[in-house]
């Protein structure tokens, strides 16, 4: 059962910072790791899909990479509608994971 | 744009039964799975477990299977969440999503999820 785990638990940051979040896969995962986007009282929006893809609609500030365990979403110039949770995702052997979640909030 | 349209908010005691909903379109109920997430108050998103509505191939995520049952009627294109006895530890917000299996793996389109309490 793989585990993904995300670093850090809770980020605080201003408008126009870069910011990075980490997911680490317990396995060898490849490419298949995706990423959400979820605000207070909302459901989660799919953000990227395939490590690095970003999904339709989705502002050119976000970006990710990583491949096999390791793997980075980035914020390049964080703004106020950013301000959320994040979480990773992966699905394999008929069962699917989330990360824990990294809270992005505002300094 | 397609969507998934879920049954309202349930209060419910221990040891009650309860059945949920999500409703989505007729090409969604064709052609891909829909899944079924935890949200615990406070806490991160947990996978269920995910069903093909057009042969009712399920998929439970282990700590799931017994707990829950999922399933799907193809002439409503609709698909259930439900329990037989619940329990305070199910108190959570459940969504249901699309997933698409087969190139990306991932929930594409989300329901806006159902709030479930149970409470003595």
């Amino acid at each position: 059962d793989i585990q993904l785990t995300q670093s850090p638990s809770t980020l605080a940051a201003s408008v126009g910072d870069r910011v990075t979040i980490t997911c680490r896969a317990s396995e060898d995962v490849l490419n298949w790791l995706a990423w959400y986007q979820q605000k207070p009282g909302a459901a989660p929006k799919l953000l990227i899909y395939r490590a690095s893809i970003l999904h339709t609609g989705v502002p050119s500030r976000f970006s990710a990479s990583g491949s096999g365990t390791e793997f980075t979403l980035t914020i390049h110039s964080l703004q106020p509608d950013d301000l959320a949770t994040y979480y990773c995702q992966h699905y394999d052997d008929y069962s699917g994971t989330f990360g824990q979640g990294t809270n992005v909030e505002s300094k | 744009e397609e969507q998934l349209l879920q049954s309202g908010a349930e209060v419910k005691k221990p040891g009650e039964s309860l059945k949920i909903s999500c409703k989505g379109s007729r090409n969604t109920f064709a052609k891909y799975w829909i899944g079924w997430v935890r949200q615990r108050p406070g806490k991160g998103l947990e996978w269920m477990g995910i069903i093909y509505p057009s042969d009712s191939d399920t998929r439970y995520r282990p700590s799931f299977q017994g707990q829950v049952t999922i399933s799907a009627d193809r002439s409503s294109d609709t698909a259930y969440l439900q329990w037989s006895s619940l329990r305070a530890s199910d108190t959570a917000t459940y969504f249901c999503a699309r997933f698409e299996i087969g190139s990306v793996f991932v929930f594409d389109v989300w329901g806006q999820g159902t709030k479930v309490t149970v409470s003595p």
